[in-house]
Order: structure tokens, then C-alpha cells, then sequence
């Protein structure tokens, strides 16, 4: 089945503490995404791959880093969360930009 | 950065009903896509368009990119329960691999 898949689902960790979402798709697509989804706010775009070892910063990109070292996987990863990063967080890929994206299921994140 | 604008952002209406949701922008995207949301969900793909003026129907719902590629519209004939959720537009350039979502319509369809 083709499909985006991130874990974890859920997750719970205290302020400070490194953390890695990962987050991976078996449709050989070039462009990976990450969101984050805040009430009110919309999806907001964090980071975005064009291809292995191409990624670049989107419109929230303060506080997350990301590597793209192969194409199926493209890790999310919070060097010291704070409680604002507090939020439902997303992958998606698709075969390029604007092609339509297929999306994983979501992690909900909570930083306390 | 570029904005898209949703109207309404809560829509509740009867089984049966008609309904048309907006999405609004200044600036021109090279496609636009529409996506619609479950609670606990990730936003699935209902249409992508990237011709000003196309239209794109798909069963009950219909799709339409304004000539400018600015704007874009959803419109649902005879909604039914199973139509609720949030509907979610995107405008991304294609060139420079952003995208911009809209804040999102709440659609609730009561039997």
C-alpha cells in the first residue's frame, strides 16, 4: 500500500530534550514536507526536500532541522523542544511539487 | 509570505443542501489543490487544478481555478453527511517547492 508513515503517533517529552519524528514514504517520491497544524493557524509549512540532500527552509523552520539523506526518509528532528513547538505535526510527499500530496497520519507532539 | 483565504471558516448546513467554499489569494500559484480532513487525520487529496479556468467535477463536487490562478472554489450539490469535515485548500509554486494552506472550512452536514 502506498503510504506515508511517521512515528511516533503521539508523544510526550519535557523542554530541552532532543527528539527525532520520523517519517518515511514507499511511492519513490522526490519532494518531502513538513507541517504543523495549530487551531487557528492553518497547516503551516516547516521545512521541504526537492530531492536527496536538497532541503530548504519553508515559512516556521525556527527550532527544527532535517536531513534528507535518502529519498524514502525524511526525519523531523527537535534539537531542544520548547513548549511553544507544541503542536500536530505532519509529513507529506508527492512525486514533485504541486503534484498533489499524499500525507501521513500525524504526530501529536507535547512539550511540557 | 503568500496568504490563502478560506470563506467560511464554519459552514454548517442540512442534508440535501448546496454549498460553495472560497479560497482567496493576492498572489498567483502555479496549482491549487483542495484536500479534505478528518479529526485525528492527515489531509487526503480530493483534486489538484493548475489551468486558470479549469473545472474539475468529481461526483458531487466541483472544483474551479479562477483565470487569474488566484483563486479557487469548491462547490457541493446535494451534501451528505459523509461530506462533513474540514476542507482545506493549497496553493503551491512549483518552481520553488512552497506551499501555503488556507486556514480551512469546517463543513458539517446534518442528516
Amino acid at each position: 500500500e502506498a503510504q506515508v508513515t511517521q512515528n511516533p503517533r503521539y508523544l510526550i517529552t519535557v523542554t530541552g530534550k532532543k527528539l527525532t519524528v520520523t517519517c518515511s514514504q514507499n511511492m519513490n517520491h522526490e519532494y518531502m514536507s513538513w507541517y504543523r497544524q495549530d487551531p487557528g493557524l492553518g497547516l503551516r509549512q516547516i521545512y521541504y526536500s526537492m530531492n536527496v540532500e536538497v532541503t530548504d527552509k519553508g515559512d516556521v523552520p525556527e527550532g527544527y532541522k532535517v536531513s534528507r539523506k535518502e529519498k524514502r526518509n525524511f526525519p523531523l528532528i527537535l534539537e531542544s523542544p520548547s513548549p511553544n513547538q507544541t503542536s500536530l505535526y505532519f509529513c507529506a510527499s508527492s512525486f514533485r511539487p504541486g503534484g498533489g500530496y499524499t500525507f501521513g497520519s500525524g504526530t501529536r507532539l507535547t512539550v511540557v | 509570505t503568500q496568504l490563502l483565504e478560506q470563506s467560511p471558516q464554519f459552514l454548517s448546513i442540512q442534508e440535501g443542501e448546496n454549498l460553495t467554499v472560497y479560497c482567496n489569494s493576492s498572489s498567483v500559484f502555479s496549482s491549487l489543490q483542495w484536500y479534505r480532513q478528518e479529526p485525528g487525520e492527515g489531509p487526503v487529496l480530493l483534486v489538484t487544478v493548475v489551468t486558470g479556468g479549469e473545472v474539475k467535477k468529481l461526483k458531487r463536487l466541483t472544483f474551479q481555478f479562477g483565470d487569474a490562478r488566484k483563486d479557487s472554489s469548491l462547490h457541493i450539490t446535494a451534501a451528505q453527511p459523509g461530506d462533513t469535515g474540514l476542507y482545506l485548500c493549497a496553493g503551491v509554486n512549483t518552481n520553488a517547492g512552497k506551499s501555503t494552506f488556507g486556514d480551512g472550512t469546517t463543513l458539517t452536514v446534518k442528516p
